[in-house]
């Protein structure tokens, strides 16, 4: 059982739009969630991250959104850049157990 | 060196060969990770350490065996695996588990298994 869920695989986005990446969840336990940026070749890199007592966090050009009705977050990216593209990982924790699950993953490519 | 180191970054190897992958941090974390990422499938958790101690162990076959002396290092040792484990193995660290805060991710090891 999937307990997090990245139903898009890829999205495609001109430079300059905004790039929203989406992200659903089952397990009502989960009360911090990240996501994480991935270039090939490389190891997941930290971006932003939102705690269950928030419902929006931003950082720059980056936007996390939590609905924990709908048990579903985003990624807001405004504006997209071409160096944005790679893959974005939705990781889901609980501080009553630690450990970090994730997403499929989410391809992004932002076109000049 | 800084961050997390994982060597080596890639690896082919047979059926029958054994062989290790090493883990590196240099965070001063006390829990580390052993991740594995398929393609088009999640990051799939495979094992936990904290304070050297393993805390989880994700129903993962006895064909890898990890190992963590301090916790400062871990290694995942392998041993007649299977052409399906070919994947990219990820370490990682947190300053402890359950604190909830975000784990460093080393650059990984792209395994092929022939």
């Amino acid at each position: 059982d999937q307990q997090v869920k990245q139903n898009s695989p890829s999205l495609s986005v001109q430079e300059g739009r905004i790039s929203i990446l989406n992200c659903d969840y089952t397990n009502s336990m989960f009360d911090y969630f990240l996501w994480y940026k991935k270039y090939p070749a490389e190891g997941p890199t930290f971006l932003i991250s939102i705690s269950s007592i928030k419902d929006k966090n931003e950082d720059g050009r980056f936007t996390v959104f939590l609905n924990k009705s709908a048990k579903h977050l985003s990624l807001h990216i405004v504006p997209s850049q071409p160096g944005d593209s790679a893959v974005y990982f939705c990781g889901a924790g609980g501080t009553s157990y630690g450990k970090l699950t994730f997403g499929q993953g989410t391809i992004l490519t932002v076109h000049p | 060196e800084t961050g997390v180191t994982q060597t080596p970054r890639h690896l082919v190897m047979g059926m029958t060969n054994k062989k290790s992958l090493k883990c590196e941090q240099h965070l001063g974390h006390n829990a580390m990770y052993w991740y594995k990422q398929s393609a088009k499938k999640p990051l799939e958790l495979m094992f936990v350490y904290n304070f050297k101690e393993q805390t989880e162990n994700n129903s993962v076959p006895s064909r890898f065996s990890p190992e963590c002396p301090n916790s400062s290092h871990l290694f995942l040792h392998l041993h007649t695996l299977q052409p399906e484990d070919s994947a990219l193995y990820l370490c990682a660290s947190s300053q402890d588990v359950g604190s909830g805060g975000e784990q460093f991710f080393g650059p990984g090891t792209r395994l092929t298994v022939l």
